[in-house]
């Protein structure tokens, strides 16, 4: 199964609006991504936050991770309609071998 | 353009014929997975290596399904006497992963299989 599972599954906003999605996860972990993908293309990395971190930027992302809830977030600011896609949050975790397992995303539309 | 490439990007089969997927990586990545994803759903791991090595193969994943990597280049992925429910899209990533890291991955754009 599946380790991180996205909430929520779609979300649809006004451009200019802040879009926020969690990811929660089951066991501890050595990492957290967050990857986006656009229709019918293959996924692109956005952000990884390590274990022993709980907050990272980059740009207009916000990513925070709580370990002890076994959460992250992913805060977009002032979206844009280019920000229309899926967002899905991915954990290595050392149980499995670091390999990164997905969530089943978010799936954001973003209104002009 | 030196991204991971896939080939074919798209493939209709009749029910019980065999297909092959060829992945390209980036070139001095030494991780290389399988992904397949169908609509709406996310990503779910088929399998992954380290250099040539075969690290492990998703349990969901039956004998139909095999994956080489020769000489740690390029990957090729077989689905044998496909079915229906194989129709998905079939993502390969790499990676430059150092002992127990696991840093980002760079995905291709996907090869999509039709069965019939």
């Amino acid at each position: 199964s599946q380790q991180g599972e996205e909430d929520p599954q779609a979300l649809s906003i006004q451009e200019g609006e802040n879009a926020t999605m969690n990811c929660s996860y089951k066991t501890s972990i050595n990492n957290l991504q967050w990857y986006r993908q656009n229709s019918g293309r293959g996924l692109v990395h956005l952000i990884l936050i390590r274990s022993n971190e709980r907050e990272k930027h980059s740009g207009r992302l916000r990513v925070t991770l709580d370990t002890s809830k076994k959460s992250s977030s992913l805060l977009i600011t002032a979206s844009r309609a280019a920000d229309t896609a899926s967002y899905f949050c991915a954990t290595a975790f050392k149980a499995a071998g670091n390999k990164l397992t997905f969530g089943g995303g978010t799936r954001v539309l973003v209104k002009p | 353009d030196t991204g991971v490439s896939q080939d074919p990007r798209h493939k209709i089969t009749k029910r019980g014929q065999n297909v092959t997927f060829r992945c390209d990586p980036i070139s001095e990545h030494n991780r290389l997975y399988w992904y397949r994803q169908t609509l709406g759903q996310g990503p779910e791991f088929l399998t992954y290596f380290q250099n040539e090595a075969q690290l492990e193969k998703s349990r969901l994943l039956s004998d139909r399904f095999s994956a080489e990597r020769p000489k740690g280049s390029f990957s090729t992925l077989e689905i044998q006497r496909t079915e229906q429910g194989d129709s998905a899209m079939y993502l390969c990533a790499s990676s430059l992963t150092s002992g127990s890291y696991t840093g980002e991955l760079f995905f291709g754009e996907g090869s999509r299989l039709t069965v019939l």
